[in-house]
């Protein structure tokens, strides 16, 4: 069975920095099937990235996406305001759909 | 504009059953697989069920395989997820969501499911 593990679990940062979160797989996974999520409180997910990194539509370009097999990296280049949220990664799979634990982007 | 809405979550006992519904609008209903995620208080988003286009396969994640069975009805553009036997651990917002290119793109709004005695 699929594991993705995503780190570190909190990341604190300052508007303005950069911020790279990580999702690993227990097994090499399809790019293809690699999506990014952000969930901000009360709200439904929204899709930031899928093929491992390609932009969602509407989604800013300082969100980028890149990996490939067991490793996966999620980089926001200059953190605003309205970035810090949850972000989860997603894989799907032949026969059932994974998501990572989350990784929780806060204001320092 | 693409729309998910999902209804129906409720309060229920340990055991019971419930129906939730997820209308869909403004796409192509039967060019699409639909997933149910569920979200527990605090808690990460979790996989529940998904289904093909024509309704030919459904998945269910280990846990609810048995006692959730997923359904659409491509003529009304709907899904339900018929849960049964519910549990307390089954309790949070239950998510319809449209799947695309390997990815869920568009999401609803989220159903409330409230399991205890």
């Amino acid at each position: 069975e699929l594991v993705l593990t995503q780190s570190p679990g909190t990341l604190s940062l300052s508007p303005g920095e950069r911020a790279t979160l990580s999702c690993r797989a227990s097994q090499s996974v399809s790019s293809s099937n690699l999506a990014w999520y952000q969930q901000k409180p009360g709200q439904a997910p929204r899709l930031l990235i899928y093929g491992a990194s390609s932009r969602a539509t509407g989604i800013p370009d300082r969100f980028s996406g890149s990996g490939s097999g067991t490793d996966f990296t999620l980089t926001i280049s200059r953190l605003e305001p309205e970035d810090f949220a949850v972000y989860y990664c997603q894989h799907f799979g032949t026969s059932r759909e994974t998501f990572g634990q989350g990784t929780k982007l806060e204001i320092k | 504009e693409v729309q998910l809405v999902e209804s129906g979550g409720d309060l229920v006992q340990p055991g019971g059953s419930l129906r939730l519904s997820c209308a869909a609008s403004g796409f192509t209903f039967t060019n699409y697989w639909i997933t149910w995620v569920r979200q527990a208080p605090g808690k990460g988003l979790e996989w529940v069920a998904n289904i093909k286009q024509s309704g030919s396969e459904k998945y269910y994640e280990d846990s609810v395989t048995g006692r959730f069975t997923v359904s659409r009805d491509n003529a009304k553009n709907s899904v339900s997820l018929q849960m049964n036997s519910l549990r307390v651990e089954d309790t949070g917002i239950y998510y319809c969501a449209r799947h695309v290119w390997g990815a869920l793109d568009y999401w609803g709004q989220g159903t409330l499911v409230t399991v205890s005695s």
